[in-house]
């Protein structure tokens, strides 16, 4: 039973360019959040998408956006970065049912100079 | 919003000694406690969750407490091993329509000493 799966697993970028992360969420699973880890933090909410629409949203800027697929495949795509972007980005899957666990992948390292 | 407080920042223990982590969380609306364990260039793995209409929780050598009324809930690990070093995460989701985000504590790093 494959888990959630993120692409690519490190990425590097310059300070002003678009970045596009990858997500396929666990067996079963139909909802997929984005969370943003900053070293030595623990993760910050995104947003969460269900059934191809953005269902909450974090305290993140319209920088950031995503996209949810008919086969519940998620990405995340952030513009216009800056150095402060630089973080582990974790994909998370679950049901749509409230309060189902969280299930992470294991994130991409992106860094941006 | 949710603030969820986690102490301490940092914990070593001798092995086979328990271990216990800490958080606080601010919405007393909040109704759904999971702890993550985080090994380095992984992600976060759920290790043990409780909701809010229950008190405790135990999973083999793992056990969670929440009390609503003082809004705080703890990790206990007994019987660590060396393979339990790693950082964990407490967690806080509030209840309502429209609430589905996680909100997490800044994380213990934990270290068990052979």
């Amino acid at each position: 039973d494959a888990g959630v799966t993120q692409s690519p697993t490190h990425l590097i970028k310059t300070r002003g360019q678009q970045v596009t992360l990858r997500c396929s969420p666990k067996s079963g699973h139909d909802t997929v959040s984005w969370y943003q880890q900053a070293l030595g933090q623990g993760p910050q909410f995104i947003f969460q998408y269900y059934e191809e629409e953005e269902r909450q949203r974090g305290n993140f800027p319209d920088r950031f956006s995503g996209h949810q697929f008919p086969n519940y495949s998620s990405e995340l795509n952030v513009n216009a970065l800056l150095l402060g972007d630089s973080a582990l980005y974790l994909c998370a899957s679950s049901l749509r049912v409230y309060n189902s666990p969280l299930h992470f992948g294991n994130g991409t390292r992106l860094t941006v100079t | 919003g949710e603030n969820v407080e986690q102490h301490p920042s940092t914990l070593s223990v001798q092995e086979g000694d328990s271990a216990v982590i800490k958080c606080t969380y601010s919405d007393s609306a909040s109704n759904y406690f999971p702890w993550y364990k985080q090994e380095l260039g992984k992600g976060p793995q759920l290790i043990i969750d409780i909701r809010s209409n229950v008190g405790e929780k135990k999973d083999q050598r793992i056990a969670v407490t929440l009390n609503k009324t003082a809004k705080h809930f703890s990790l206990h690990i007994t019987e660590t091993q060396p393979e339990d070093s790693a950082v964990y995460f407490c967690a806080a989701r509030a209840s309502g329509a429209g609430s589905y985000q996680l909100t997490f504590g800044k994380g213990t790093k934990l270290s068990v000493i052979p």
